[in-house]
């Protein structure tokens, strides 16, 4: 079965620990992206990348890291520097290119408690 | 810097009558747009994109580059239309910029 998965899918985590999230893709994309989706303000670009070894900071990445060493993985290490981690976590792949279709996961959800 | 913004967080209608879900974008370069939606307990999925000029479940949705708008259109909203909408604006290099969404609630 093709697509994103992301794990954990519900995540708690204590104050001051870091947490990585997973994102594995079996559809062959180049890019991959993560976002953090909270009521009322959307979805916010934390990282993305268009390829193997590149990466490049989205809107948010304060307080974020990731790595890309392989192209069907792209994690996401929400570090105890981000000040509000509380929050769904999407993550997304597409295809180089204009126009081109994106596909996301299901999403984790990250509680820190 | 690229920005999208949906100025309406809540759309409710009622079923039968049109809705239309406004967008608008900022973007020094050329834009790529696209209306994504989310149905309850679903993923975010694709409804359409500028450059296809298509029509999906009835939608549809215009580039207007002098307005900087992108909003989208259905004459008649049905019940099952009820979900969260997102315009998203595709820029160089392939960022993908969200807006804050709407969520279209269609009374029977």
């Amino acid at each position: 079965d093709g697509g994103i998965t992301q794990s954990p899918k519900y995540l708690f985590r204590k104050e001051g620990q870091n947490v990585t999230l997973s994102c594995e893709q079996n559809l062959n994309h180049d890019a991959m992206y993560w976002y953090r989706q909270d009521p009322g303000q959307g979805l916010r670009l934390i990282y993305y990348s268009q390829i193997v070894n590149d990466f490049q900071k989205g809107d948010i990445a304060e307080g974020y890291s990731v790595s890309r060493e392989k192209k069907e993985s792209f994690p996401l290490t929400v570090t105890s520097a981000q000040k509000n981690p509380t929050a769904f976590y999407l993550c997304a792949s597409m295809d180089r290119g204009p126009g081109n279709t994106i596909y996301f996961g299901e999403g984790s959800w990250l509680t820190v408690v | 810097a690229q920005r999208v913004t949906q100025p309406e967080k809540l759309l409710s209608v009622f079923k039968g009558a049109p809705v239309e879900l406004k967008c608008n974008y900022s973007y020094s370069g050329s834009p790529e747009l696209f209306w994504y939606v989310q149905y309850s307990r679903q993923r975010l999925q694709l409804l359409l994109r500028h450059i296809s000029r298509e029509s999906i479940k009835g939608f549809t949705a215009d580039l207007n580059k002098g307005e900087t708008s992108f909003h989208l259109k259905k004459p008649f909203a049905q019940e099952e239309d009820s979900a969260m909408y997102y315009c998203a604006l595709g820029a160089a290099g392939n960022k993908l910029t969200f807006g804050g969404g709407t969520r279209v609630l269609v009374k029977p």
